[in-house]
C-alpha cells in the first residue's frame, strides 16, 4: 500500500520567509512524528501527534515552529522567519496505535534550505 | 535522556559479513531499531528487537541484543554492494508515542 508522502521533497527559501511542509501519514495510522536530520545533529524528534490528544511539542527547537493535524490525518510543519540553521531535512513518521505502535514508517523527507 | 552511539564508518568487502555497533544509555529502552538510509532517501525499517529478546534473524540480518550492557549490534550476512548505506540504531521507551532516540548513523561502504 502506499506510504508516508511528504511535499515538496526539496524547498529553498530566503532567510526570514515563512515555509510550510506537508506530511500524508498512511491511511490508518494514528500517530505522526515530525523529526529533523541535519549534519550537525543528526535526527531529533520535533514534535508528535497521537489522535485528538494535545499533540507533544516537546522537541521543537522554538517558537517559530509549529505543526498541525487536521482530521487526523495529514500534518503540516511551519516554520516561520526561517533562519539557515533550519536548514535540514525534515522527516515524517506515522504509526499505528495499540500493539503495534512500535513500528514507525518513515516518508522521504523534505529537504529545507535556507538561503 | 537516553543517548545512543555509534561508530560512524564501516567498510566491507563484498561477500563478507557486516557487523554494525550501538550502545544505549536507557535500560528502560524497550524497543529497539535498524533503520537503513540510502543516498537522497527515507528512513527503511529493517528491523527491531523488544528489549525481553536476545537475537532476532530476518534472512541475512541478524540483531544480537546484550541487555546488561546496553549493546545492539546488526549483522549482515553476505554483503552486497546494494548494502551500501548509512545504518542508524534507535531506542524507544515502553509507552505509546514515545519518539525514537537515533544515533548519528553508521556509513556502510561495501566494496567489489
Amino acid at each position: 500500500g502506499a506510504g508516508v508522502s511528504q511535499s515538496p521533497s526539496n524547498k529553498v527559501t530566503e532567510k526570514g520567509k515563512d515555509v510550510e511542509l506537508r506530511c500524508d501519514p498512511i491511511s490508518g495510522h494514528t500517530a505522526l512524528y515530525w523529526y529533523r536530520q541535519s549534519l550537525g545533529q543528526g535526527l531529533e524528534f520535533l514534535i508528535y501527534f497521537q489522535g485528538n490528544s494535545a499533540p507533544d511539542k516537546s522537541g521543537l527547537p522554538s517558537d517559530r515552529f509549529s505543526a498541525e493535524r487536521t482530521g487526523g490525518s495529514v500534518s503540516t510543519l511551519t516554520i516561520q522567519r526561517t533562519q539557515q540553521e533550519d536548514s535540514a531535512v525534515y522527516l515524517c513518521a506515522s504509526s499505528r496505535s495499540g500493539t503495534s505502535s512500535y513500528e514507525q514508517y518513515f516518508g522521504p523527507g523534505t529537504r529545507l534550505t535556507v538561503t | 535522556g537516553e543517548d545512543v552511539e555509534q561508530s560512524l564508518f564501516l567498510s566491507v568487502r563484498e561477500g563478507d559479513s557486516s557487523v554494525i555497533n550501538c550502545t544505549y544509555t536507557d535500560s528502560s529502552s524497550t524497543y529497539l531499531y535498524w533503520y537503513k538510509q540510502e543516498p537522497g532517501a527515507g528512513l527503511q525499517l529493517l528491523t527491531y528487537i523488544f528489549s525481553n529478546m536476545d537475537m532476532k534473524q530476518d534472512q541475512r540480518l541478524t540483531v544480537l541484543l546484550n541487555k546488561k550492557d546496553k549493546h545492539l549490534s546488526l549483522r549482515i550476512a553476505d554483503t552486497q554492494t546494494g548494502d551500501s548505506a548509512i545504518y542508524f540504531c534507535a531506542a524507544k521507551g515502553n509507552q505509546a508515542g514515545t519518539a525514537l532516540i537515533f544515533g548519528k548513523g553508521t556509513t556502510l561502504s561495501v566494496s567489489s
